[in-house]
């Protein structure tokens, strides 16, 4: 039973830039969140999906933006990279979006 | 908007000794949740509290969930080299799909 993956695993970009990162769930999850967590702190919520569209968005420009695939794999782009974007993106899966959230490895993103 | 806090932000301990960490909301929650992370690592899901005033174990952990369900804790019972990471609680609202806000962690280290 595959967990969460997610691609790339490391990412360097320039400033201005636009970044995409991938995400596919859990077997048998159809929710997709995704996370940001800069170095030394807690993961902060950036949006959820299900049946491919957003349902929960948190506190982020509308530079992030998402996608969902019938598939219910999830990409995450960011547009005009900004040093601040520098940090460990992680996706989460669940099964409706409630309950226990399992996360993947995360892609480490630098923005230089 | 929604704040988690937890205290302490890093506590040292010795094998054996006991640890605690308390997590504050600054609202209501619908429920909460707790995960840990090692160094390098994911958020990992150790469980999720429901009703006010709820306890759980786990082997040597305890969770409890606030009677105003603001607050929660998670207390270690001799703790062990294994123990290791960042826990993080995680509240969760009254709307269907999962907003999650992350507490700021607690660093534990151990030593033996």
């Amino acid at each position: 039973d595959a967990g969460v993956t997610q691609s790339p695993t490391h990412l360097i970009k320039t400033r201005g830039q636009q970044v995409t990162l991938r995400c596919s769930p859990k077997s048998g999850h159809d929710t997709v969140s995704w996370y940001q967590q800069a170095l030394g702190q807690g993961p902060q919520f950036i949006f959820q999906y299900y049946e491919e569209e957003e349902r929960q968005r948190g506190n982020f420009p509308d530079r992030f933006s998402g996608h969902q695939f019938p598939n219910y794999s999830s990409e995450l782009n960011v547009n005009a990279l900004l040093l601040g974007d520098s940090a460990l993106y992680l996706c989460a899966s669940s099964l409706g979006g409630v309950g226990e959230q399992y996360f993947g490895p995360g892609t480490r993103l630098t923005v230089t | 908007g929604q704040q988690v806090m937890q205290i302490p932000q890093y506590q040292h301990v010795q094998e054996g000794e006991d640890f605690t960490t308390y997590c504050n909301s600054s609202t209501t929650l619908s429920n909460i949740q707790w995960y840990k992370q090692r160094p390098g690592g994911h958020p990992v899901f150790l469980i999720q509290l429901v009703k006010s005033g709820e306890v759980k174990k786990q082997k040597r952990l305890t969770f409890q969930f606030g009677e105003a369900k603001k607050n929660s804790s998670l207390h270690i019972t001799a703790t062990q080299t294994t123990d290791v990471g960042t826990y993080f609680c995680a509240g969760g609202g009254n709307t269907g799909f999962q907003k999650l806000v992350f507490g700021t962690g607690t660093r534990l280290l151990v030593s033996p």
